[in-house]
């Protein structure tokens, strides 16, 4: 299968600062990749969608602002959290399809965010 | 949008055992998957299976589109067998997987 990679595997910061997340497709060309976040114990929830070359799409209650989605090529998008605060600690996982209506989704091993 | 119930919540087995994972959803998917997370957090992907029957070692999966309802099967399960299994699904017309809450199965020695 394809395969997802994501740096970093785990961050900590300080209330306040920015970390940006990448998410590469390392063997495919990602048209659509997806972020997603898992609370401790919960499913994931998906955050945005974003396709390469346009801006993010994101769900209902996410703050684009807070939330920067990149695309800017067919096998990386980041995500940076701006200002980050102790409420935004949680586990980020990326995802990637091949094609706009490609069927299967392949996963990254995901970047644990702690905000102290 | 579409709504995805996975049972049992938690399950217990003893090594060795077999088990059975159920995924109702609410409407026509295009798209239905099968994870395994594992203790790290990683998504293992176990079979793509918006219909029909697939095997893979000792799993297998069966979807029944028509019954919106899809089952994971697991035998003779092993320790490594634990962590969370997720069922997330398409559904016709929309661009996003949308997951269940998991089965958490513990296999114990």
């Amino acid at each position: 299968g394809a395969v997802v990679s994501q740096h970093p595997s785990w961050v900590i910061c300080k209330s306040g600062t920015s970390v940006k997340i990448e998410c590469r497709s390392l063997d495919f060309q990602a048209t659509t990749m997806f972020w997603y976040r898992q609370f401790p114990k919960q499913s994931l929830m998906l955050m945005a969608t974003s396709n390469e070359g346009s801006k993010a799409t994101y769900e209902q209650g996410v703050e684009k602002d807070k939330f920067l989605i990149n695309h800017a090529s067919l096998t990386l998008s980041t995500l940076t959290v701006t200002s980050a605060h102790p409420e935004d600690s949680s586990f980020y996982i990326c995802s990637a399809r091949d094609s706009p209506i490609g069927n299967e989704q392949f996963f990254g091993p995901g970047t644990r965010l702690t905000v102290l | 949008g579409i709504q995805v119930e996975q049972s049992p919540p938690d399950l217990i087995l003893q090594e060795g055992a077999n088990s059975t994972l159920r995924c109702n959803f609410s409407d026509s998917v295009n798209n239905l998957q099968w994870f395994h997370q594992n203790p790290w957090g990683q998504l293992i992907n176990l079979f793509y299976i918006p219909s029909g029957t697939k095997q893979n070692g000792r799993l297998s999966a069966t979807t029944v589109a028509t019954e919106r309802y899809s089952l994971l099967y697991i035998s003779s399960s092993q320790t490594t067998d634990s962590g969370v299994y997720f069922c997330a699904v398409r559904g016709a017309g929309s661009y996003q997987l949308t997951f269940g809450k998991g089965t958490k199965l513990s296999v114990i020695p």
